[in-house]
């Protein structure tokens, strides 16, 4: 069963930590998105990756990192200089090389931060 | 910068058609493209069109692009409480691989 995976769900963490969100693909793509959903707006790119080994900052990069190791994985670290990271966080996936870059998107993560 | 704007909210009944709308200020976008995100989940592609058409149907989706005034809309002909949803437009940024700008989002509803 091909798709993206997100774990976990849920997440809640103490102001003042860093925490890694979890990003899978098994769909063989070459690009990898983490995109940051808050209430009644649209998406907003943090990171994205074309190619093993290389990323690049997107429109809200301030207090995040990312890696990308291996191709199937796209780990996004929410650090704590990040100064509002409560929000709905989507992982997303395409073939990367040409348009139309159809993006496909993981079930995503909720994470919490009081 | 590209601004994307759509209307918050649209109710419609069931059987009827539903028309969601997007603005956009960028006309070199090469790629538009509609998601469906359904509540507490992540979004789905639905349909895309490239800049050089006018309309694209797919089934019960018909995608109008109007560059001259830079309006994209989407059409669900025989609306269904299953289309209860947030639909999202999107751009594709230049060539830049894959960097998609996002619109806030329509929520329909559809009442029985």
């Amino acid at each position: 069963d091909g798709g993206i995976t997100q774990s976990p769900k849920y997440l809640f963490r103490k102001e003042g930590q860093n925490v890694t969100l979890s990003c899978e693909q098994n769909l063989n793509h070459d690009a990898m998105y983490w995109y940051r959903q808050d209430p009644g707006q649209g998406l907003r790119l943090i990171y994205y990756s074309q190619i093993v080994n290389d990323f690049q900052k997107g429109d809200i990069a301030e207090g995040y990192s990312v890696s990308r190791e291996k191709k199937e994985s796209f780990p996004l670290t929410v650090t704590s200089a990040q100064k509002n990271p409560t929000a709905f966080y989507l992982c997303a996936s395409s073939t990367g090389q040409l348009p139309p870059y159809e993006q496909y998107f993981g079930p995503g993560t909720r994470l919490t931060v009081t | 910068g590209e601004d994307v704007e759509q209307s918050l909210f649209l109710s419609v009944r069931e059987g009827d058609s539903s028309v969601i709308n997007c603005t956009y200020t960028d006309s070199s976008s090469t790629y538009l493209y509609w998601y469906k995100q359904e509540p507490g989940a992540g979004l789905q592609l639905l349909t895309y069109i490239f800049s050089n058409m006018d309309m694209k149907q797919d089934q019960r989706l018909t995608v109008l692009l109007n560059k001259k005034d830079k309006h994209l809309s989407l059409r669900i002909a025989d609306t269904q409480t299953g289309d209860s949803a947030i639909y999202f437009c999107a751009l594709l940024q230049g060539n830049q691989g894959g960097k998609l700008i996002f619109g806030q989002g329509t929520e329909l509803s559809v009442k029985p």
